[in-house]
């Protein structure tokens, strides 16, 4: 079975502070990792995947297959950031889940001036 | 191109009545998705179809809901007979195979309140 847990509902930072979003899965294979936004009154919407080793809007995130985590960070946080964020997991092509895309609960990230 | 449409936007019935959400995914999208989103649970997979078929309906909550999709461009999803516990935002998706996960992209949801 596949499973993604983001541990925090909430988290609020100020702005310019340094901003971590937590997210932990469970895979018996090799997954691909996601993580989706979704701004207020907006679609949710494709944020950044491990296998492109990105930068999207200042916010990088490390596939760390030894612990299972896939953390997002951002090291001065905006009050443009302010949305919710859910982790998603898929297996590779080729694999029995591959297309199934599984999400954690979400983190609502509120910047403060 | 709209994106992947659904409708209704708002959905507001009465305990024991069915209901129905439709989805219209992007043209040329293989999968599609449906997705529920509440406070407590985040977003839970549904059921999702690749090329029409049923692939995975295990998280479909129970006998009341129920999912088709006739062809390539229309999908449902019925709820018979509707509960209070279901109220939640329903999200449709779809996405195009590849050769790698490619991403999802969202319809703007409907909202259904059972009262």
């Amino acid at each position: 079975a596949q499973r993604v847990t983001q541990p925090e509902k909430l988290l609020s930072v100020f702005k310019g502070a340094p901003v971590e979003l937590k997210c932990n899965y469970s895979y018996s294979g090799s997954p691909e990792l996601f993580w989706y936004v979704q701004y207020s009154r907006q679609r949710l919407q494709l944020l950044l995947r491990h296998i492109s080793r990105e930068s999207i809007k200042g916010f990088t995130a490390d596939l760390n297959k030894g612990e299972t985590s896939f953390h997002l960070k951002k090291p001065f946080a905006q009050e443009e950031d302010s949305a919710m964020y859910y982790c998603a997991l898929s297996g590779r092509p080729g694999g029995t889940s591959y297309g199934k895309l599984t999400f954690g609960q979400g983190t609502i990230l509120t910047v403060h001036p | 191109d709209a994106g992947v449409i659904q409708s209704p936007r708002h959905e507001v019935t009465e305990m024991g009545q069915e209901v129905t959400l439709r989805c219209k995914p992007i043209s040329g999208h293989d999968y599609l998705f449906w997705y529920r989103q509440t406070m407590m649970r985040g977003l839970e997979l549904l059921i999702y179809f690749n090329n029409n078929v049923p692939i995975d309906d295990s998280g479909m909550p129970e006998d009341r809901f129920s999912a088709k999709m006739p062809n390539a461009s229309f999908s449902t999803l019925k709820i018979q007979p509707s509960e209070p516990r279901d109220s939640a935002v329903y999200f449709c998706a779809s996405s195009f195979s590849r050769g790698t996960n490619s991403p999802l992209h969202f319809g703007n949801g409907t909202r259904l309140t059972v009262t």
